[in-house]
């Protein structure tokens, strides 16, 4: 699986948006870019996905570079709540993968208030 | 509530002994993992289920460990003679066939090894 790099923690204001950044330089055709999130004391949470086009959907929204080298997930108005390990991911689409994932050290988000 | 379920939530465990813990999956998910998760690091992928059949297995799940999902529904994982280096997270996920699909955690068990 191609390796995907992080900040290690980003800061940011509530109600304030967020732009978390990803490198990907690796990335393959059939990968899929996958975010998930981890608050505290709970196990990881599907935040959104993409392959080549832009996403938005409840949560957040992803864009992705057009080289595809690099992806931002954008969190519109931060708050308390958004506080959280968000891990970047990348999964191939073809059959016979198991789509386990691998996770990195993700990036710390503080939110303050 | 039709979320990933775990059970016991926590395990504190002297050295030496037999744990078992279980995941109850959403129902209609085929794929199950099993993923462990230490202090300041991100989950590592340990085992992984389609219905019954355990395909993959990590080179992190030495001969203590075991994992069976009976009928392809809930799963357990069982760490025989634990060591301390066992204490951490562990975390049950279940998804849908097809790779781009989310998958969805439990809370996790919590494991100690005194």
């Amino acid at each position: 699986d191609a390796k995907t790099t992080q900040p290690n923690s980003m800061e940011s204001n509530e109600e304030e948006p967020v732009h978390l950044p990803c490198n990907h330089s690796t990335i393959s055709g059939t990968d899929y870019i996958h975010w998930y999130r981890q608050l505290p004391s709970q196990g990881p949470e599907y935040v959104i996905h993409g392959l080549t086009s832009n996403v938005n959907n409840r949560m957040a929204s992803l864009a992705i570079a057009e080289d595809r080298k690099s992806s931002t997930l954008i969190l519109h108005r931060a708050t308390l709540r958004d506080a959280a390990v968000y891990y970047c991911i990348l999964r191939d689409i073809y059959s016979g993968n198991t789509g386990k994932l691998i996770f990195g050290q993700g990036t710390t988000l503080q939110v303050k208030p | 509530d039709t979320g990933v379920s775990q059970n016991p939530r926590h395990k504190i465990t002297k050295r030496g002994q037999n744990v078992t813990f279980r995941c109850d999956p959403i129902s209609e998910h085929n794929r199950l993992y099993w993923y462990r998760q230490t202090l300041g690091q991100g989950p590592e992928f340990l085992t992984y289920f389609q219905n019954e059949a355990q395909l993959e297995k990590s080179r992190l799940l030495s001969d203590r460990f075991s994992a069976e999902r009976p009928k392809g529904s809930f799963s357990t994982l069982e760490i025989q003679r634990t060591e301390q280096g066992d204490s951490a997270m562990y975390l049950c996920a279940s998804s849908l066939l097809q790779e781009s699909y989310e998958q969805y955690f439990g809370p996790g068990t919590r494991l100690t090894v005194t």
